[in-house]
C-alpha cells in the first residue's frame, strides 16, 4: 500500500544526544518536505528535497539537516539535541508540480529533556 | 510575506448541529487552497482541495468549502457533524507565483462536538 512512514513515533531524550528521525515514502514522490509543529501554532517548512541529492532549507531555521540519497528515504538529523528541540516533527511528500497535494506522515513527537 | 488566517483557535459544537470553520488568506493573486484535518497523534489528512473551476469545494466526510476570491476566503463547513469529527482542522494555501514548495498553513482550528 502506498503510504509514509515515520520512526519513531515518539521519542525522549537527553540533552547533547545525536538523533535522527525517519521517513519514508512508498508512493514514489519526488518532492518530501519535513515540518515542525507546536501546539497551537501553524506548521513551518524546515527542510525539503526536490529529489536525490536535492536538499534545501525551508523558512524556519533549524539547527537539523536532512540528506536524501534515495527517493523514498528522507531522514532528518540533529547532531546534539537541546530542550529547545522538543516539538512534533512531520515529514511529507507530493508529487511534482505545484498544483498537488501533501501527503503526511504520523509524525514524530521529540521531547528533549 | 502572504500569511493564511484561521479567525477560530476553538470551536465548540453540539453534535448534528452545522459548523462552520472560517480561513481568511492574505492575497487575492492565484491561489491553490487546501484543507487538512488532523486527529490526534496523527498526521494530517487532505480534506478537500480547490484548484481551479467550481468555487465549491467537496472532499471527505461530509465537508466542502466555498472559494470567495473577492473576500479572500476558503471557509470550512459541514451540515451536520458527529462526535467522530473531533479534531484540528488546517487550511493551507499555495500561491501560484511562490516556490511550488511553498504550502503556508493557518494556525489551525480546533473543533470540539459535544454530545
Amino acid at each position: 500500500e502506498a503510504d509514509i512512514y515515520q520512526t519513531p513515533r515518539y521519542l525522549v531524550i537527553g540533552t547533547g544526544k545525536k538523533i535522527t528521525l525517519e521517513c519514508s515514502q512508498t508512493m514514489g514522490h519526488d518532492k518530501m518536505y519535513w515540518y515542525q509543529q507546536d501546539p497551537g501554532m501553524e506548521l513551518h517548512l524546515i527542510h525539503y528535497s526536490y529529489g536525490v541529492n536535492s536538499t534545501e532549507k525551508g523558512d524556519l531555521s533549524s539547527e537539523s539537516t536532512v540528506s536524501r540519497i534515495r527517493t523514498e528515504h528522507f531522514p532528518l538529523t540533529l547532531e546534539s539535541a537541546r530542550p529547545s528541540h522538543t516539538s512534533q516533527y512531520l515529514c511529507a511528500s507530493s508529487e511534482s508540480g505545484g498544483r498537488n497535494e501533501q501527503f503526511f506522515g504520523p509524525g514524530t513527537r521529540l521531547t528533549v529533556l | 510575506a502572504q500569511s493564511v488566517t484561521q479567525l477560530d483557535s476553538q470551536v465548540p459544537v453540539f453534535e448534528e448541529a452545522p459548523v462552520e470553520l472560517r480561513c481568511n488568506y492574505s492575497s487575492s493573486v492565484s491561489v491553490y487552497l487546501f484543507w487538512y484535518v488532523q486527529y490526534p497523534n496523527q498526521g494530517l489528512q487532505l480534506l478537500l482541495k480547490y484548484l481551479s473551476g467550481s468555487t465549491l469545494v467537496k472532499g471527505i466526510n461530509g465537508f466542502e468549502a466555498e472559494f470567495n476570491k473577492s473576500q479572500t476566503s476558503f471557509h470550512l463547513r459541514k451540515p451536520s457533524v458527529h462526535i467522530s469529527d473531533t479534531a484540528e482542522y488546517f487550511c493551507a494555501v499555495k500561491w501560484s507565483g511562490a516556490g511550488s514548495y511553498q504550502l503556508t498553513f493557518g494556525k489551525g482550528t480546533k473543533l470540539s462536538v459535544i454530545p
